[in-house]
C-alpha cells in the first residue's frame, strides 16, 4: 500500500517552453501533497504544499507564478514549470500524506521523482 | 522555521558492524521523526519512524533513539549489509511539514 506514481520519469525540454509533472496517490486519498527538488548530491528541498481543493503554500523563494501547483483531487497534484530554463534542471519529487495541518504529521510517501533537462 | 543537522556526512562501515547516523533539529515544537533511504536515482523510502511521546523505536536490524530534551535523534543500523549502502536523510516536522538534513553517505564495505 500507499504508492505514489510520477509522470513523467524524465523529460527533456527546450528554454522557454512549459513542463507538467503529474503525482498521483495510487491507493490512498493524499490529503496533503509536498513537491520537493534535489540537486545531484543535495537534500530534498521543499518547494510547496498543497492541500486538496485550496492553493499551494509556497516556501520563501519559490515563484509561484513559474511553479504552478494544482491538487485538483485527493489523487492528483500537478506542478508545472513555466518558462522553463536550464538553471530549473533537476529532479523533482512529490510525495503525498494524509496528514492536514495542525495535527501529528503522517507518514510522507515519496514518488520516484521526475528528471528534468532544459537545454 | 525549522532546522535539521546531520553528521556525519559520510560514514563508511566494515560489513558486519554498526552504523549510527544522528541529527540534530531545532524547533521543540516538531513532534515527527522519519527516517529515509535513498539509493542513486530512486525515491527516498521511510525506513523507520518515531513521534515524540516514544524514546525509541526498533525494526529489526534498525532502530532511532529520540532526545526531546536535547532535541537530537539517531539512527542505529546493526549487522550491517552492502544492501544497506545508501543516502540517509532524517527529517523532523509538525503540523504537516519536514525540514530534511543534508544527507549521509553510508558506505559499507564488503
Amino acid at each position: 500500500g500507499a504508492v505514489v506514481s510520477q509522470h513523467p520519469s524524465w523529460v527533456i525540454c527546450k528554454s522557454g517552453t512549459s513542463v507538467k509533472i503529474e503525482c498521483r496517490s495510487l491507493d490512498f486519498q493524499a490529503t496533503t501533497m509536498f513537491w520537493y527538488r534535489q540537486f545531484p548530491k543535495q537534500s530534498l528541498m521543499l518547494m510547496a504544499t498543497s492541500n486538496e481543493g485550496s492553493k499551494a503554500t509556497y516556501e520563501q523563494g519559490v515563484e509561484k507564478d513559474k511553479f504552478l501547483i494544482n491538487h485538483a483531487s485527493l489523487t492528483l497534484s500537478t506542478l508545472t514549470v513555466t518558462s522553463a530554463h536550464p538553471e530549473d534542471s533537476s529532479f523533482y519529487i512529490c510525495s503525498a500524506s494524509t496528514g492536514t495541518s495542525g495535527r501529528a504529521l503522517d507518514t510522507q510517501y515519496f514518488g520516484p521523482g521526475t528528471r528534468l533537462t532544459v537545454l | 522555521g525549522e532546522n535539521v543537522e546531520q553528521h556525519p556526512s559520510t560514514l563508511s562501515v566494515q560489513e558486519g558492524d554498526s552504523a549510527v547516523i544522528k541529527c540534530t533539529y531545532s524547533d521543540s515544537a516538531s513532534n515527527y521523526f522519519p527516517w529515509y533511504k535513498q539509493e542513486l536515482g530512486k525515491r527516498p523510502q521511510l525506513i523507520i519512524d518515531i513521534r515524540s511521546n516514544v524514546g525509541e523505536k526498533k525494526d529489526q536490524r534498525i532502530a532511532v533513539t529520540l532526545n526531546k530534551t536535547a532535541k537530537h535523534f539517531s539512527l542505529h543500523i546493526t549487522e550491517t549489509q552492502p544492501e544497506d549502502s545508501a543516502v540517509y536523510y532524517c527529517a523532523a516536522g509538525g503540523n504537516n511539514r519536514l525540514a530534511f538534513g543534508k544527507g549521509n553517505q553510508v558506505v559499507v564495505i564488503p
